[in-house]
């Protein structure tokens, strides 16, 4: 089955203009992550979204990054006045709700790759 | 917060031999360890996965062993083949409750390069 999808794939931007990255979950999975993967860092959490809950946005680096979740599925994280230390790898992943308990199994997608210049 | 270890940061092997890489963790309440593969150009491919209630896990040439006692666990890859060849990230969750919850803190990878 289709597994999360990511776009664009590559995307090229100066600095201090907005970038808008999207996700598409694993049909059927209420849980969404987006993490980053930069050289320095390795991969570090950002944010998570389950259901209708409140997200948990302690990863947030700045406030220059929000996320939102649509209708429960699409994902879009939106990064303000880009940095150079934003170039990354940004990776979202999804799981399942089973039986009212989150499955811990999250399944990533390509990422997008971000370079600012 | 928890904070994950990974040793070593690049491992080469001759195919056929085993290949072991090993985490720490340092929040005794984490439950989860999963094990990924990252490929160049790719997402982190979930390979195998340990729960804090077993000591070991076996799937076909890859094995994964837990001691949380030590908060230790590590990856066990026998037969290794060049197509092993990938980054590898352990990871672990903390036990379910308040916003840790289901938020993977990774280990800073191992390059494994399996030579023909």
């Amino acid at each position: 089955g289709a597994g999360v999808s990511q776009s664009p794939s590559n995307k090229v931007t100066e600095k201090g203009k907005d970038v808008e990255l999207r996700c598409d979950p694993i049909s059927g999975h209420t849980a969404l992550y987006w993490y980053r993967q930069s050289l320095g860092q390795g991969l570090e959490f950002l944010i998570y979204f389950q259901g209708n809950s409140a997200p948990d946005k302690s990863g947030l680096p700045s406030d220059r990054f929000s996320a939102e979740r649509t209708g429960g599925s699409v994902s879009t994280l939106t990064i303000q006045r880009t940095q150079q230390e934003d170039s990354a790898v940004y990776l979202c992943a999804s799981s399942l709700y089973i039986g009212g308990q989150l499955s811990y199994e999250q399944y990533f997608g390509p990422g997008t790759r971000l370079t600012v210049t | 917060g928890e904070n994950v270890e990974q040793h070593p940061s690049t491992l080469s092997v001759q195919e056929g031999d085993s290949a072991v890489i090993k985490c720490t963790y340092s929040d005794s309440a984490s439950n989860y360890f999963p094990w990924y593969k990252q490929e160049l150009g790719k997402g982190p491919q979930l390979i195998i996965d340990i729960r804090s209630n077993v000591g070991e896990k076996k799937d076909q040439r890859i094995a994964v062993t837990l001691n949380k006692t030590a908060k230790h666990f590590s990856l066990h890859i026998t037969e290794t083949q060049p197509e092993d060849s990938a980054v590898y990230f352990c990871a672990a969750i903390p036990r379910a409750g308040g916003t840790s919850y289901g938020k993977l803190t990774f280990g800073q990878g191992t390059i494994l390069t399996v030579h023909p």
